[in-house]
């Protein structure tokens, strides 16, 4: 079975542009997740997606948005961007069965605003 | 407050040795999961081992066992028998499953383990 896969791996851009990142979930998964990584720190929770709809959110501003389609993929837009935007990029996904198994990560993407 | 909180900012072990990862918790949800993932330097998490509030037993998974007391609101992993390539950042997480909140990992900021030759 394949992995979650995500593209770019790495991306800088500057201040104020608009940015959007993409997730291809784990074959059989039907939810996806996504997280902010800040150097040095644990990942933070965005926003998950499950049957296309936003279905649980934490705690970034409405310029974080995000799609999901209909084979599961996902995208994340970062709009207006700020230099603590900087992060690494993680999506996850799973199964909304299996969810004792936490999720599947891909590896991420890199981004550096400057 | 932080809800999970990792003390150990680095870790070193020498090869073949065991080591505990600490790891304690803050939840007044009576059901909830409880995850180790390793992140090595390429950026993935790597899911290691799962432990429910409810299981009765410690969850292990090959070399890794999780350490649960409940009532220390503490998870603690261990890792027997290091190898090199456990060398990563070891994050604890957890996921409440009432109140709506079923869907999220709260995260700990890590620790470095270094595995020594």
């Amino acid at each position: 079975e394949t992995g979650v896969t995500q593209s770019p791996t790495h991306l800088i851009k500057t201040r104020g542009q608009q940015v959007t990142l993409r997730c291809s979930s784990q074959s059989g998964h039907n939810t996806v997740s996504w997280y902010q990584q800040a150097l040095g720190q644990g990942p933070q929770f965005i926003f998950q997606y499950y049957r296309e709809e936003e279905n649980g959110r934490g705690n970034f501003p409405p310029r974080f948005s995000g799609l999901q389609f209909p084979n599961y993929s996902s995208e994340l837009n970062v709009n207006a961007l700020e230099l603590d935007d900087s992060a690494l990029y993680l999506c996850a996904s799973s199964s909304s069965s299996g969810w004792s198994y936490g999720y599947t990560f891909g590896s991420g993407t890199r981004l550096t605003v400057v | 407050a932080q809800k999970i909180t990792q003390t150990q900012p680095g870790m070193f072990v020498q090869e073949k040795e065991a080591v505990t990862l600490d790891c304690t918790y803050d939840t007044s949800d009576p059901s909830y999961g409880l995850f180790w993932y390793k992140q090595p330097s390429s950026g993935e998490m790597i899911f290691l081992i799962y432990q429910g509030s409810y299981d009765q037993q410690n969850a292990t998974e090959g070399r890794y066992s999780l350490n649960f007391q409940k009532a220390r609101k503490s998870a603690n992993l261990v890792i027997s028998a290091s190898q090199l390539g456990d060398s990563a950042m070891y994050f604890c997480a957890m996921r409440e499953i009432s109140g709506g909140s079923n869907y999220k990992l709260t995260f700990g900021k890590g620790t470095l383990l270094t595995v020594n030759p």
